[in-house]
């Protein structure tokens, strides 16, 4: 079965740290999706990167930056120069092929508190 | 850009209630789905729907539950005679394509269903 785990369930860190996000995932597939989500108070999903299993590289989008291991099976996601609106709840979450309906298993979330 | 576009946005209801959650997903997908997240937990898989029925169901989608795309635009969550432990934040999700294909995995602000 697919399983997605986010360890640290709070993370507080004051405005200008880097911050990194832990996500490990189980998964029998040789093919799958791997995700970040983020939810602000407001309770909305906020769709923030997709990566399929076939492409390790590394990506960099402004402050944020993901890097996917297949060895250890985790995506981490890392916060440079947090900022307080990156205060948010953070999912990790899985897509693979043993599922007819394609959908997504979700980690627990990390809460992270960014303080000015 | 698309929505998916959820009403209402918090219904309250009296335990024992049926309550209707309504969801229009993007116009040219084809792949629905319901998530819920009790406050402050996860986000869990309820359900996903393709050609008019259901291809997967998670063990919480119980006989209380059901799906229905009446008319080809609205996409339903019915819980027949609601829990106070149905009280969570639904969400709705589409995309436009099967199989792997996980572009465009789209999910709307949610609603909020409290169930006193």
């Amino acid at each position: 079965a697919q399983k997605v785990t986010q360890a640290q369930t709070e993370i507080s860190v004051v405005e200008k740290e880097d911050v990194t996000l832990d996500c490990v995932y189980e998964t029998r597939d040789t093919t799958y999706y791997l995700f970040w989500y983020k939810q602000p108070p407001s309770g909305e999903l906020v769709f923030l990167i997709r990566r399929n299993s076939f492409d390790e590289q590394n990506e960099i989008s402004g402050r944020y930056s993901w890097n996917f291991q297949k060895s250890t099976s985790s995506f981490n996601f890392t916060i440079t120069a947090s900022q307080v609106v990156d205060s948010a709840v953070y999912f990790c979450a899985l897509s693979d092929q043993r599922n007819a309906g394609n959908m997504l298993t979700f980690g627990g979330g990390t809460r992270l508190m960014v303080k000015p | 850009e698309p929505e998916v576009t959820q009403t209402p946005s918090h219904q309250v209801t009296q335990m024992g209630q049926e309550v209707i959650l309504r969801c229009v997903p993007i116009s040219n997908h084809l792949y629905f789905y319901w998530y819920r997240q009790i406050l402050g937990q996860k986000v869990e898989f309820l359900v996903s729907f393709y050609n008019n029925e259901i291809s997967e169901k998670s063990e919480i989608f119980d006989d209380q539950f059901s799906v229905e795309r009446p008319d080809g635009s609205n996409f339903t969550l019915k819980i027949r005679s609601t829990k106070l432990e149905d009280s969570a934040m639904y969400f709705c999700a589409s995309k436009p394509y099967g199989g792997m294909v996980n572009y465009g995995y789209t999910f709307g602000s949610g609603t909020r269903l409290t169930v006193v």
